[in-house]
C-alpha cells in the first residue's frame, strides 16, 4: 500500500524558516518522481515544487521561488520542503504528492495527509 | 499559466440522482504526445485529495464505475450516475499538459440535499 506521511509543520513568525519532510513507504520511491502541493485554509490547491526520481530536475512555482528548496534522499525514503522568508501567504497545509504511472504515462496518483504551515507572529 | 474553471461552484444533490461538474481550460489541453492530461479529483472533509479520473476518462484504481469522465480540448465534465453519501466533498479538475506548472480548478463542493 502506497503511503506518504508527511512531518515538520508548526507555527512560524513571518520571516522564520521551518523543513517539511515526508516519508515514502510502500513502493520504490526512488523510481518515482515527487511533486509538492499545498492548500491555505478553506482555499484551493496550489502546485509548489516538482522533483524527478534522481533529483536532476527540480522546477517550482514564481510564488516560492528563491525562497523555498524542494530536495529528496532516496536512501530514506525521504522528500524535503525546505522553506524561508515564510509569509502569512505561505499559510497553508502542505501535501506531498507522487507522479505515478497510469497507462504508461505520468499522472499524480497519491498524496500524503498533509502537514500545516502557519505563519504568524 | 493555464488557467481552470469549474461550474458550479456548489451542487447540492438528492441522494441516488446524478451530479455532473464542468471544467473548462484557458488553453488547449491537448499535448504534443497526443494526450489530454486533464483529472479529476475527489477530497472529503478533512482530507487529502485521491484521484479519481486521469486522462480525460480513465478511473484510477478502486474508484467505482459511477464516475465517468468526458470531453475533449478545453471543456470536460466530470459526471456521477447515482450520488452516494460517501461522494460528498470538493472536486477538482486539474491539469498536467504544461507540467510542471500543475493548476487546479477552483473545486466544486458536492453536498446532499
Amino acid at each position: 500500500e502506497v503511503q506518504l506521511v508527511e512531518s515538520g509543520g508548526g507555527l512560524v513568525q513571518p520571516g522564520g524558516s521551518l523543513r517539511l519532510s515526508c516519508v515514502a513507504s510502500g513502493f520504490t520511491f526512488s523510481s518515482y518522481s515527487m511533486n509538492w502541493v499545498r492548500q491555505a485554509p478553506g482555499k484551493g490547491l496550489e502546485w509548489v515544487s516538482y522533483i524527478s526520481s534522481s533529483g536532476s530536475i527540480i522546477y517550482y512555482a514564481d510564488s516560492v521561488k528563491g525562497r523555498f528548496t524542494i530536495s529528496r534522499d532516496n536512501a530514506k525514503n525521504a522528500l524535503y520542503l525546505q522553506m524561508n522568508s515564510l509569509r502569512a501567504e505561505d499559510t497553508a497545509v502542505y501535501y506531498c504528492a507522487r507522479v505515478g504511472y497510469c497507462s504508461s504515462t505520468s499522472c499524480v496518483d497519491y498524496w500524503g495527509q498533509g502537514t500545516l504551515v502557519t505563519v504568524s507572529s | 499559466d493555464i488557467v481552470m474553471t469549474q461550474t458550479p461552484l456548489s451542487s447540492p444533490v438528492t441522494l441516488g440522482q446524478p451530479a455532473s461538474i464542468s471544467c473548462r481550460s484557458s488553453q488547449s489541453l491537448v499535448h504534443s504526445d497526443g494526450n489530454t492530461y486533464l483529472s479529476w479529483l475527489h477530497q472529503r472533509p478533512g482530507q487529502p485529495p485521491r484521484l479519481l479520473i486521469y486522462k480525460i476518462s480513465n478511473r484510477f484504481s478502486g474508484v467505482p464505475d459511477r464516475f465517468s469522465g468526458s470531453g475533449a480540448g478545453t471543456d470536460f465534465t466530470l459526471k456521477i450516475s447515482r450520488v452516494e453519501a460517501e461522494d460528498v466533498g470538493v472536486y477538482y479538475c486539474m491539469q498536467a499538459t504544461q507540467f510542471p506548472l500543475y493548476t487546479f480548478g477552483q473545486g466544486t463542493k458536492l453536498e446532499i440535499k
